[in-house]
């Protein structure tokens, strides 16, 4: 049973405007969430996290929300650039559970120019 | 070296044959995780590191799987009797303590014949 779900294998955008990944979970004692990126024979990459005692936190061009009630996150990248085409990988962990990471299986994300 | 390394970087073996694959962390990290990415899906805990003990296996799948890191600082995750299904890109992470972010490495792509 998938504890973290992306619905969505891949996205398409066009460069310049706002990039949308969308993630849910179901294990309410997920505490901590993070979003990894991932371009092909590398491994992921740390990009933004959020705790679950905020709604949102924001970094550069990159701002992650969690709606707790609805146990859901998105990743918003604006403006998007081709250079941000690449996997992107929701994960969540807990104290609990010695922060391992439980990973979605991904979204491919496709910026055109 | 900088970042996480890990070798080799493909391994092909054939079914019922042993391996060690190999992960060297960020110098000084003391968490060490180990994570499987099988195609298709995202990365899938097996094993975490706190020093030189195995703080959490209930990510390994079966026997076969063992994981060492005597030193407290590099680690092996040996397989026995490989398996088709063990093919996999095999991931290691390193955090300084628990609960920080993971650094992960590039990952051991192994394809069992």
């Amino acid at each position: 049973d998938q504890q973290v779900k992306q619905n969505s294998p891949s996205l398409s955008v066009q460069e310049g405007r706002i990039s949308i990944l969308n993630c849910d979970y179901t294990n309410s004692m997920f505490d901590y969430f993070l979003w990894y990126k991932k371009y092909p024979a590398e491994g992921p990459t740390f990009l933004i996290s959020i705790s679950s005692i905020k709604d949102k936190n924001e970094d550069g061009r990159f701002t992650v929300f969690l709606n707790k009630s609805a146990k859901h996150l998105s990743l918003h990248i604006v403006p998007s650039q081709p250079g941000d085409s690449a996997v992107y990988f929701c994960a969540a962990s807990s104290e609990g559970s010695n922060y391992k990471l439980t990973f979605g299986k991904g979204t491919l994300l496709t910026v055109n120019p | 070296g900088a970042g996480v390394s890990q070798t080799p970087s493909n391994k092909v073996t054939e079914k019922g044959k042993y391996v060690e694959l190999r992960c060297d962390p960020i110098s000084g990290h003391t968490a060490l995780y180990w994570y499987r990415q099988s195609l298709g899906q995202g990365p899938e805990f097996l094993i975490y590191f706190q020093g030189t003990g195995a703080a959490d296996d209930s990510g390994l799948p079966n026997d076969r799987f063992f994981a060492v890191r005597p030193e407290g600082s590099v680690s092996t995750l040996k397989i026995q009797r490989t398996e088709r299904g063990d093919s996999a890109v095999y991931l290691c992470a390193s955090s300084s303590v628990q609960g920080d972010e993971q650094f992960f490495g590039p990952g051991t792509r192994l394809t069992v014949l």
